[in-house]
């Protein structure tokens, strides 16, 4: 089976822009979860969707949002972008409930 | 609240020496608990799990963790290291309260190995 796949893998933004990253999560998988990974807070989970409905969600101000479709594939968005929200954003696709998470590469962020 | 803790933030070995990387949680039931490795500019891969059972599990790589309720841990060992260990390890417990994959994380240890 392939992995979870990030799209894209780097990305330059400036400030005040939006964002929209994309996660594909291994076929059959359901949940995808995602985390924001910076040197400072580490890894710190965003929001996890669950048959295209948001069933957590960490501690981030509304700037962040998601979405699941039918195929279980994800996409997040960051509008209004600040210089604190560069950081690596990780995509992680689990079968079902209290599973293993695997990750994908990550999408990394620069904002200037 | 949940949380984890490693407590060694930087860990240098030598090629051929045994490791054991530090995890302690806080968790009121029995926790499902994750050790992951991270490469430089990389995602997370799984090293190993523990759900339930027996409480010495095997990962890849030639490790493995023991998962000890008395004292809340689940440290992570090798008995020998090798060059290509070096990256950063992160242990995590899956967090309560209801229907979630959501993983709480500690800040991880990096690992370099001196040849």
């Amino acid at each position: 089976k392939a992995g979870v796949t990030q799209t894209p893998r780097y990305l330059i933004k400036t400030r005040g822009q939006q964002v929209t990253l994309s996660c594909s999560p291994i076929s059959g998988h359901r949940s995808v979860s995602w985390y924001q990974q910076t040197p400072g807070q580490g890894l710190q989970f965003l929001f996890e969707y669950f048959s295209e409905t948001q069933r957590n969600k960490g501690n981030f101000p509304g700037r962040f949002s998601g979405r699941q479709f039918s195929n279980s594939r994800s996409e997040m968005n960051v509008s209004t972008l600040e210089l604190g929200d560069s950081a690596l954003y990780l995509c992680a696709s689990t079968q079902g409930e209290r599973e293993t998470q695997y990750f994908g590469p990550g999408t990394r962020l620069l904002v200037l | 609240a949940q949380s984890v803790t490693q407590p060694d933030i930087h860990i240098t070995v030598s090629e051929g020496a045994s490791l054991e990387l530090r995890c302690n949680y806080s968790y009121g039931a029995t926790p499902y608990l994750f050790w992951y490795v991270q490469s430089p500019g990389q995602g997370l891969q799984l090293l190993l799990k523990y759900f339930s059972g027996d409480t010495l599990v095997q990962g890849i790589k030639g490790f493995e963790a023991e998962f000890k309720r008395s004292q809340s841990s689940f440290n992570l060992r090798k008995p020998s290291v090798h060059w290509s260990d070096a990256a950063e390890y992160f242990c995590a417990v899956g967090a309560q309260g209801g229907a979630t994959n959501k993983l709480i994380f500690g800040t991880g240890t990096l690992l370099a190995v001196q040849p």
